[in-house]
């Protein structure tokens, strides 16, 4: 079963509202990543933000992550529609070996 | 920097039929590894390597072999191809093998079908 699960699956929205997604996971984590996936690309590192930390920033990014939860959000402020893309998340749990499981992903799409 | 080069972009197959799908880095990472994405499933791991010499088995190894004879190449043999290993595989690396802990760069994909 997948570590990561984003929700929602699919989010549309105008040019210039702000877009959140969420994912939730399954095990202790040692970091968690967001990535970006253009349509026929591959991915895009946006963010890590590691298991002690809360809150991370870039640029109009914005991640969140609740340990007690086991959850993450990514909010992408002031949208544009070079934002329409698929967004992963994925996490690297803290019980040892190397392996970085990544969810399903949301699509969002972005309206100009 | 070239980052991350997967070769072949596209490759079709005859069922049973094997090939080996190239991935290079000139990054000089430790880590690097290969997933599969199929609709609706994200990313699934298959193999990894945290060095020249070391590799290991992810979540879907079978029908897939991997060496790691020098720190740049990673290449990904499918032995007998089936038609259920269609799907889009990613080379992906990372500068340390501890958990992706500075994020992976990945490939742009070689998309496979097997028929």
């Amino acid at each position: 079963s997948q570590q990561g699960e984003e929700d929602p699956q699919a989010l549309s929205i105008q040019e210039g509202e702000n877009a959140t997604m969420n994912c939730s996971y399954k095990t202790s984590i040692n970091n968690l990543q967001w990535y970006r996936q253009n349509s026929g690309r591959g991915l895009v590192h946006l963010i890590l933000i590691r298991s002690n930390e809360r809150e991370k920033h870039s640029g109009r990014l914005r991640v969140t992550l609740d340990t007690s939860k086991k959850s993450s959000s990514l909010l992408i402020t002031a949208s544009r529609a070079a934002d329409t893309a698929s967004y992963f998340c994925a996490t690297a749990p803290d019980t040892g070996g190397f392996k970085t499981i990544f969810g399903a992903g949301t699509r969002l799409f972005v309206k100009a | 920097n070239a980052g991350v080069t997967q070769t072949p972009k596209f490759q079709v197959l005859k069922t049973g039929q094997s090939m080996t799908l190239q991935c290079a880095q000139d990054m000089n990472h430790e880590y690097m590894s290969w997933y599969r994405q199929d609709p609706g499933m994200g990313l699934r791991l298959i193999h990894y390597s945290v060095g020249a010499g070391i590799t290991d088995q992810g979540e879907v190894p079978n029908g897939y072999n991997v060496s790691r004879s020098t720190t740049e190449d990673f290449p990904l043999r499918l032995l007998s191809a089936a038609p259920s290993q269609t799907s889009v595989y990613f080379c992906a690396s990372s500068y340390s093998a501890l958990q992706g802990g500075y994020g992976y760069t990945f490939g742009s994909g070689t998309r496979l079908t097997v028929v």
